[in-house]
């Protein structure tokens, strides 16, 4: 049962557009999303967080949105870079579950075309 | 300051075989954890540890042992490995529930 969910497996922008990666979960334990940024033969970095008592976080360039009801969280990237060409994993954690104890979404991989 | 530290980058074992998979932090950070990542299935955690002599398991524990007998080293052992063990394994630690930091990843081949 995959709690978190990030359908597109992958996403093409041109180069100044936005880009916009989604993912859903179906946890209403979780109270607390981050995404993360992984190029080849690295490991994740974290890129930017939400708590459930906000709807929205702003980190320069990136963005996240989250709907509470519809179980929804979206990472807006404006403009988009060249060098943001990665894979997103969104990741989610609950009260109720141990630090560290994260959930991951299969991943985006997001290419951005000069 | 390397933050975490996986060792090796890469391994090649046959079936049956047993191996440690090696994570150092020198970042002092109490909560530590290991993630497999497979395609299609994101990354998903086997154990982690809130701190010395405290381990517990994760989503996909079975064929796999850990131990953090210090602050800074936690490592994860495979007791006899099997090819559905073929995978890229992430060590991280962090303070707390927020971010974690990940070292650069261990790609484990099992024939």
């Amino acid at each position: 049962d995959q709690q978190v969910k990030q359908n597109s497996p992958s996403l093409s922008v041109q180069e100044g557009r936005i880009s916009i990666l989604n993912c859903d979960y179906t946890n209403s334990m979780f109270d607390y999303f981050l995404w993360y940024k992984k190029y080849p033969a690295e490991g994740p970095t974290f890129l930017i967080s939400i708590s459930s008592i906000k709807d929205k976080n702003e980190d320069g360039r990136f963005t996240v949105f989250l709907n509470k009801s519809a179980k929804h969280l979206s990472l807006h990237i404006v403009p988009s870079q060249p060098g943001d060409s990665a894979v997103y994993f969104c990741a989610a954690s609950g009260s109720g579950t141990s630090y560290g104890k994260l959930t991951f979404g299969q991943g985006t991989i997001l290419t951005v075309h000069p | 300051n390397a933050g975490v530290t996986q060792t090796p980058k890469f391994q090649v074992l046959k079936t049956g075989q047993s191996m440690t998979l090696q994570c150092a932090q020198d970042m002092n950070h109490e909560y530590m954890s290991w993630y497999r990542q497979d395609p299609g299935m994101g990354l998903r955690l086997i154990h982690y540890s809130v701190g010395a002599g405290i381990t517990d398991q994760g989503e996909v524990p079975n064929g796999y042992n850990v131990s953090r007998s210090t602050t800074e080293d936690f490592p994860l052992r495979l007791l006899s490995a099997a090819p559905s063990q073929t995978s890229v394994y992430f060590c991280a630690n962090h303070r707390g529930r927020k971010k974690l930091f990940f070292g650069s990843g261990t790609q484990l081949s099992v024939l």
